[in-house]
């Protein structure tokens, strides 16, 4: 069964404080790596796609990398407008819904 | 990226009564769209798969009759929650994918927050 894990659930960082957050998957046929913000209230904002291992992307504070198994969402010197939930997903085929992971929620004090 | 409008934000409705929720791909055709549900601190889950001019296909325990799906055109398809309950109180979520290729990304309307008193 496909699946996506992510971790961890939440996560607390001071303003600056750089970490990552991982997402684990198993799927037949990796067809794409989707990482998504959601802001409370909110529909899922895109972010990257990843598509095959040792890729990477990069947008101002984030950066996004893939292998195998995993990816990891980078942030590097965060700020308090970071603070949002980040879900991972995974499609398995073309043009098919994409299966979510449960998300990291994110908290940056300044 | 592509944009995908998703109305009402919000909506209140008795119990018993039926709410119709659009979504509707603004810069592209969207032959497939996506209804999820999220419940509060939850991922997203998928009720339903909407396709243009076909039947929706609906993921297992969601029921077909009390949640109506229609596709009409290559923009817009609507998500009807017939008698709603209580227990249907929400947050609704559609998507769709470009059609530009085999591997593309999804975008997401803003979310319909709906409350059944």
């Amino acid at each position: 069964e496909d699946q996506v894990t992510q971790s961890p659930e939440a996560l607390r960082l001071q303003e600056g404080e750089s970490s990552s957050l991982n997402c684990s998957y198993t799927v037949s046929g990796l067809r794409g790596l989707f990482w998504y913000r959601q802001d409370p209230g909110k529909g899922p904002e895109f972010l990257f796609t990843l598509y095959s291992a040792g890729e990477e992307k990069e947008k101002e504070r984030l950066k996004a990398t893939l292998t195998k198994k995993e990816s990891f969402l980078h942030i590097t010197a965060p700020k308090p407008e970071d603070s949002a939930t980040y879900l991972c997903a995974v499609s398995n085929q073309a043009g098919t819904a994409l299966i979510f992971g449960k998300g990291t929620t994110l908290s940056v004090s300044s | 990226g592509a944009v995908v409008s998703q109305h009402p934000s919000w909506v209140i409705c008795k119990s018993g009564t039926s709410v119709k929720i659009e979504c509707r791909s603004l810069d592209f055709q969207a032959t497939t769209m996506f209804w999820y549900r999220q419940f509060p601190k939850q991922s997203l889950m998928l009720m339903a798969t909407s396709n243009e001019g076909s039947k929706a296909t609906y993921e297992q325990g969601v029921e077909k009759d009390k949640f109506l799906i229609n596709h009409a055109s290559l923009t817009l398809s609507t998500l009807t929650v017939t008698s709603a309950h209580p227990e249907d109180s929400s947050f609704y979520i559609c998507s769709a994918r470009e059609p530009r290729g085999l591997n593309t990304e999804a975008f997401f309307g803003q979310g319909t927050r709906l409350t059944v008193v």
